[in-house]
């Protein structure tokens, strides 16, 4: 079941903060972050494993909620580098594969 | 870190022709890996699952005459888009299993994909 992102995009001025919202209607085994920017692979930031679990790198956090249905990724003081579009993964998939949602795409600007 | 490599970086190839794609984990062995296909401002879509020593199991949808997937030892695993068409344009990436790192995934740095 691919998860839902939220929003679909979001602009922000050099500085700000954002949050990418990832959810589903039952509980995930994990929720694996990604960005990628145009023509090229995603690159890993993170993965939450546990309900209530919350985790960091930089100005880059996740949280993963106690039941285990959303994860939200925090950009805090975007620089122009976090531009691109992020993808929350979903462990679980039939084939042990990784189930990705529609993508967030970040532009920051100047 | 667990490194996948991904060759090449792109192909532009006539329509009817076919190409190559091949995906190797440089340090560690995957037993397992995974196509992806993504179409421009689109998510990632796993075409196929690719398993050491077996057959690959295709997903809903992909013509697995089409897309042939050969897996034939731990550290390489190729696709084959055969007879390509111009809707076979696509970005496509491979992504192996590493239980050894914290991600379990990681991927190569994709193939761009041009028919004409």
């Amino acid at each position: 079941q691919q998860p839902v992102q939220s929003p679909q995009a979001v602009i922000l001025r050099e500085g700000e903060d954002a949050v990418i919202n990832c959810s589903s209607s039952k509980a995930l085994y994990s929720v694996h972050w990604y960005r990628q920017k145009h023509g090229e692979a995603p690159v890993f930031l993170m993965i939450l494993l546990k309900g209530g679990e919350q985790k960091g790198h930089e100005k880059i956090s996740a949280s993963f909620n106690e039941k285990k249905q959303q994860s939200s990724l925090y950009l805090t003081a975007s620089q122009l580098s976090y531009s691109g579009t992020y993808f929350c993964g979903t462990g679980g998939g039939s084939q042990g594969n990784l189930i990705f949602g529609k993508g967030t795409k970040l532009s920051v600007k100047p | 870190g667990a490194v996948v490599s991904q060759h090449p970086s792109w192909v532009i190839c006539k329509s009817g022709t076919s190409v190559k794609i091949e995906c190797r984990s440089l340090d560690f062995q995957a037993t397992t890996m995974f196509w992806y296909r993504q179409f421009p401002k689109q998510s990632l879509m796993l075409m196929a699952t690719s398993n050491e020593g077996s057959k690959a199991t295709y997903e809903q949808g992909v013509e697995k005459d089409k897309f042939l997937i050969n897996h034939a030892s731990l550290t390489l695993s190729t696709l084959t888009v055969t007879s390509a068409h111009p809707e076979d344009s696509s970005f496509y990436i491979c992504s192996a299993r590493d239980t050894r790192g914290p991600a379990g995934y990681t991927f190569g740095s994709g193939t761009r994909l041009t028919v004409v």
